[in-house]
């Protein structure tokens, strides 16, 4: 399958500084990439979904001045984490997808990343 | 935001046996009906997939079981092995745009 790769793997930062997470697609143009949250044992909560070259689409409950989503180019979406704070701790986890033929193809995670804040 | 409902939460099986999670989903538009697998810090993986135009998609060891008048689907796990100790997640989505509701997860541990 389509390789996906998120940097870093694991993160440790200080508690009011923002973090940038890349997420990659490596074999292929991903159109269209998501953002997930995942605490620990629980399921994957869609943040928001960016579009490359338009502005991100975020779930309600979600702040975007909060994270700050790039979908600058075919191949790279970033996630920053602005003024992060300890409840900001958590496994983020993208996906990415092209189109088809006017159809989203199946979509390909990455590894996540997981940030601590202290 | 959680529309699809995902049981049981763990579930416990001997090698060998069959390992059995069931979800159900709720918004009618949603298509397409995947099943990832996650391993601890690890991203899910896509293990196999099923749109409503089917009731049965079997893949090796895995079988997808889908119920549209009920809005339920579950995944089978035949010959349970110690390798597929893993969490996994049920979706719901619209097949064209990937847009995804993820069930809570399954904690799976077969037994050697």
């Amino acid at each position: 399958g389509a390789v996906v790769s998120q940097h870093p793997s694991w993160v440790i930062c200080k508690s009011g500084t923002s973090v940038k997470i890349e997420c990659r697609s490596l074999d292929f143009q991903a159109t269209t990439m998501f953002w997930y949250r995942q605490f620990p044992k629980k399921s994957l909560m869609l943040m928001a979904t960016s579009n490359e070259g338009s502005k991100a689409t975020y779930e309600q409950g979600v702040e975007k001045d909060k994270f700050l989503i790039n979908h600058a180019s075919l191949t790279l979406s970033t996630l920053t984490v602005t003024s992060a704070h300890p409840e900001d701790s958590s496994f983020y986890i993208c996906s990415a997808s092209s189109r088809w033929r006017g159809a989203n193809t199946e979509a390909f995670f990455g590894q996540g990343t997981r940030l601590t804040v202290v | 935001q959680q529309q699809v409902k995902q049981s049981p939460q763990s579930l416990i099986v001997q090698k060998g046996g069959i390992s059995i999670i069931n979800c159900a989903y709720e918004n009618t538009a949603f298509d397409y009906f995947p099943w990832y697998q996650q391993f601890p810090g690890k991203g899910p993986a896509l293990l196999i997939a099923i749109r409503p135009d089917v009731s049965e998609k079997k893949e090796g060891r895995f079988t997808i079981s889908f119920n549209k008048s009920a809005k339920q689907f579950s995944l089978h796990i035949m010959d349970s092995q110690p390798g597929d100790s893993a969490t996994y997640f049920c979706a719901g989505g619209v097949y064209n745009n990937n847009d995804m509701r993820f069930g809570a997860g399954t904690r799976l541990t077969v037994k050697p």
